[in-house]
């Protein structure tokens, strides 16, 4: 069955530092999101991407955050300089139209120190 | 403005027992709704979704929701709980025009008793 992969499946990072959540959507999916979960908390609306732009995006995605689709495959979120609130959970999703069924992946837990 | 509402915060189960999760959306367009399941420390999986048609639909895992556009609600019911259910349900919406997201609501998390 075809999933959504994300790597790494943790990461640590110390602050002031850029890390970069690779995500590998399903290969016939068009739409492509990026959530994040601070522990225990409500699972966040950070950026949705389309057509090679972002179609939408939530008060949380300043600009220390970027997204980008380097090839056919991949889709990456970066955060330019973190910080110790940027700890959370990263989900990428994916969708093959725009409103029906995402498929999460398994998320990036991200920890800034 | 768009929002779900998941009124439970904790609810807590025996094994066996009939389950209802609650779920209300305030949303301007025809919505589309979702149940997704999240065990400890894993990903969201989609349990059930409602795009149109009967609005009783069935999911995996023994769930079932039903839609009822006049309280704006989509609750998730299942007849026997099971121990492995027991974990955290997000109901979301998200619609076709309009806004390019899914909303999540803030969850339910389920524990189920021996």
């Amino acid at each position: 069955e075809p999933e959504v992969t994300q790597t790494p499946s943790h990461q640590v990072t110390q602050m002031g530092q850029e890390v970069i959540l690779r995500c590998v959507p399903i290969s016939n999916h068009l739409y492509f999101y990026w959530y994040r979960q601070i522990l225990g908390q409500k699972v966040e609306f950070l950026v949705s991407f389309y057509n090679n732009e972002i179609s939408e995006k939530s008060e949380i995605f300043d600009d220390q955050f970027s997204v980008e689709r380097p090839d056919g495959s991949n889709f990456t979120l970066k955060i330019r300089s973190t910080k110790l609130e940027d700890s959370a959970m990263y989900f990428c999703a994916s969708s093959e139209v725009r409103g029906t069924e995402a498929f999460f992946g398994q998320g990036t837990r991200l920890t800034v120190v | 403005a768009q929002s779900v509402t998941q009124p439970d915060i904790h609810i807590t189960v025996s094994e066996g027992a009939s389950l209802e999760l609650r779920c209300n959306y305030s949303y301007g367009a025809t919505p589309y709704l979702f149940w997704y399941v999240q065990s400890p420390g894993q990903g969201l999986q989609l349990l059930l979704k409602y795009f149109s048609g009967d609005t009783l639909v069935q999911g995996i895992k023994g769930f079932e929701a039903e839609f009822k556009r006049s309280q704006s609600s989509f609750n998730l019911r299942k007849p026997s709980v099971h121990w492995s259910d027991a974990a955290e349900y997000f109901c979301a919406v998200s619609t076709t025009s309009g806004t390019y997201k899914y909303i999540f609501g803030t969850g339910t998390r389920l524990k189920v008793l021996a």
